[in-house]
């Protein structure tokens, strides 16, 4: 079965530092997609970056990133210059071809001024 | 990208008593799918919806209790039947477009 774990519950970051957000998944597929999805209070999901399994450079959206580790199953997201509302529950989710997404337990991050 | 909407936001119900959650996509899609999401945790999917087909449920969910209407490529229906506190969740409905799976704003059900 796929997994994929979220080992930091909580995290805490000052207002412009950096701060790294740690995934890592299990699966026996070869092709898929790995996500990163952010939901503030207001409970909306939102798409932070995704990362094609099969593509070696690492995602990269304005201020957030990831360091994919393929043979290492990692998959970590770094939110650079941080803002008061990037605050939000964030999640790391996997899909394959039973295009069935699969969620770690996520990460409540707080960004403080 | 797909913009999904869903009716009611929120509800507070009774026990024992049915709601249907509405989710209405802009765009045609093949598959939907239905999340719940209690409270502080990680989502967790109910079924697998697509149009003309039954919806395939995930271990733990039952057609009894969460039937899934799917009658066209653009809508779908959750109903929570026979409600209790412990159904006191989100409620959210996604769809996968393109390879990427998009979210609606969720329903907000509270039990009592």
């Amino acid at each position: 079965a796929q997994t994929v774990t979220q080992s930091q519950p909580e995290m805490s970051v000052q207002e412009a530092e950096t701060v790294t957000l740690s995934c890592t998944y299990d699966t026996s597929e070869s092709n898929y997609y790995l996500f990163w999805y952010k939901q503030p209070p207001s409970r909306q999901m939102i798409l932070v970056i995704r990362q094609e399994a099969y593509k070696q450079q690492n995602a990269t959206e304005n201020r957030f990133s990831v360091n994919f580790q393929k043979a290492a199953k990692s998959f970590s997201l770094k939110i650079s210059d941080s803002q008061l509302g990037d605050t939000a529950m964030y999640f790391c989710a996997f899909i394959s071809g039973s295009e069935k997404l699969v969620f770690g337990k996520g990460t409540k991050l707080t960004v403080n001024p | 990208s797909a913009v999904i909407s869903q009716k009611p936001s929120r509800d507070i119900c009774q026990r024992g008593t049915s709601l249907t959650i509405q989710c209405q996509v802009d765009s045609q899609v093949t598959m939907m799918f239905w999340y719940r999401q209690q409270p502080g945790q990680s989502l967790t999917l109910i079924a697998t919806a697509n149009q003309g087909s039954e919806a395939t449920y995930e271990s733990g969910f039952v057609i009894d209790k969460f039937p899934i209407s799917r009658p066209n490529l653009t809508f779908s229906t959750l109903t929570v039947s026979n409600m209790s506190p412990e159904d006191s969740s989100i409620y959210l409905c996604s769809v996968s477009y393109q390879m990427e799976q998009y979210f609606g704003p969720g329903t907000r059900l509270t039990v009592t």
